[in-house]
């Protein structure tokens, strides 16, 4: 256990389903981010909370909306996604700001398929 | 232009041996950070080190090292004594400090695999 905790560890859903990813920090971080992680590709970062304040969208499609209710916990809503949209799903937390040295706290990730 | 360059998609070492994975970075920031992540099937991705710009000495973690050539750009990591354990993908990152705190920009990651 990394101390960021993702939920759930799988998803298969419908284009036209609605779905919520969770991601639930416990280290007393003050940033929480999520990335993409398709095959062969870098990890996409698509957003990023500072104190509960979204501060990045990375050009994210509306279909993926992020709500941050408390600096502790992280959602991801989805709605009507696209197949290429299938990847695995990765959560993060940090002590935010500028901290040299500091690196993030991964989750283990949720693994969406869109069929 | 890619940030974080690893030319080895994918490597093999004998148990017991050591094993470098490059990373080349592009930045024009004068403060910046290098961090390794590994990430095993399971997907977390686990904090391995860390080599600040303006460090004078190379970063070391247990097994781990860094090998830090601030003039080429390359920040390669280098597992000492692997284990089989240590089959994973490695990913190198770098955070910008002054153009881009919160983000990490992240390679296409070296599949590691540990022959016994």
């Amino acid at each position: 256990e990394t101390g960021v905790t993702q939920t759930p560890r799988h998803l298969v859903m419908g284009m036209t389903n609605k779905k919520s990813l969770k991601c639930e920090q416990h280290l007393g971080h003050n940033a929480m981010y999520w990335y993409k992680q398709s095959a062969k590709k870098p990890l996409e970062l698509m957003f990023v909370y500072n104190f509960k304040e979204q501060t990045e969208n990375n050009s994210v499609p509306s279909r993926f909306s992020p709500e941050c209710p408390n600096s502790s916990h992280l959602f991801l809503h989805l709605h009507t996604l696209q197949p290429e949209d299938s990847a695995l799903y990765l959560c993060a937390s940090s002590q935010g700001g500028y901290k040299r040295g500091y690196g993030y706290t991964f989750g283990s990730g949720t693994r969406l398929t869109v069929v | 232009a890619q940030k974080i360059t690893q030319t080895q998609p994918g490597m093999f070492v004998q148990e017991k041996e050591a094993v470098t994975l490059d990373c080349t970075y592009d930045t024009s920031d004068p403060s910046y950070g290098l961090f390794w992540y590994k990430q095993p099937s399971s997907g977390e991705m686990i904090f391995l080190i860390y080599q600040g710009s303006y460090d004078q000495q190379n970063a070391t973690e247990g097994r781990y090292s860094l090998n830090f050539q601030k003039a080429r750009k390359s920040a390669n990591l280098v597992i000492s004594a692997s284990q089989l354990g240590d089959s994973a993908m490695y990913f190198c990152a770098m955070r910008e400090d002054e153009t881009g705190a919160n983000n990490l920009f992240f390679g296409t990651g070296t599949r590691l695999t540990v022959i016994p």
